[in-house]
């Protein structure tokens, strides 16, 4: 596809089940990012993915959360044991390759919503 | 850690007036400042940036303002129109891995 591509759009669960939310980022994009947006909120760093080199982790709010990144492509956020705070919609957004600062493409998101 | 912070919050302004939203960041070693346009529903996307080689970029009724010595960055939006309502982030990053952060957000609302 031509953009980022986030799935589940949706996702209902009750608390204490664990989701995977899924993002695709364009092609040839080597960095990969997830920020979480709460309700009317701003975009929280969660982590980021820069070709090989060690994910910038520092953004998790817990070790209930983790991410992977799956032979540089595509990448899954865990979330374990959900709570009803982690309620938010989950971005992804790739880049090119560093060198020179340039533009984040967001996909649309993925809501999660914990009963 | 709020590497970027984003003032004000909301910001509500009549049809035809100008949009003015700050911010500021801590780390010198960024060297890119763009701003994000975000829509209901939608994920943000770039609308403008800047270097630090540049005091002012303008793009049409969008306009950054940057003050490398106070550091320091602002968006002008020129003639606001309703269909500019949404929420703006300003955002800072640096060249060499393009770990990107991200202000508060600022909720615009042009009033008809």
């Amino acid at each position: 596809g031509a953009g980022v591509s986030q799935s589940p759009s949706n996702k209902v669960t009750e608390k204490g089940k664990d989701v995977e939310l899924r993002c695709d980022p364009i092609s040839g994009h080597t960095a990969l990012y997830w920020y979480r947006q709460s309700l009317g909120q701003g975009l929280e760093f969660l982590i980021y993915f820069q070709g090989n080199s060690a994910p910038d982790k520092s953004g998790l709010p817990s070790d209930r959360f983790s991410a992977e990144r799956t032979g540089g492509s595509v990448s899954t956020l865990t979330i374990q044991r959900t709570q009803q705070e982690d309620s938010a919609v989950y971005l992804c957004a790739s880049s090119r390759p560093p060198g020179r600062a340039g533009e984040l493409f967001f996909g649309e998101g993925s809501r999660l919503t914990v009963l | 850690q709020q590497q970027v912070k984003q003032s004000p919050q909301s910001l509500i302004v009549q049809k035809g007036g100008i949009s003015i939203i700050n911010c500021a960041y801590e780390n010198t070693a960024f060297d890119y400042f763009p701003w994000y346009q975000q829509f209901p529903g939608k994920g943000p996307a770039l609308l403008i940036a800047i270097r630090p080689d540049v005091s002012e970029k303008k793009e049409g009724r969008f306009t950054i303002s940057f003050n490398k010595s106070a550091k320091q960055f602002s968006l002008h939006i020129m003639d606001s129109q309703p269909g500019d309502s949404a929420t703006y982030f300003c955002a800072a990053s640096m060249e060499y891995n393009n770990d990107m952060r991200f202000g508060a957000g600022t909720r615009l609302t042009v009033k008809p």
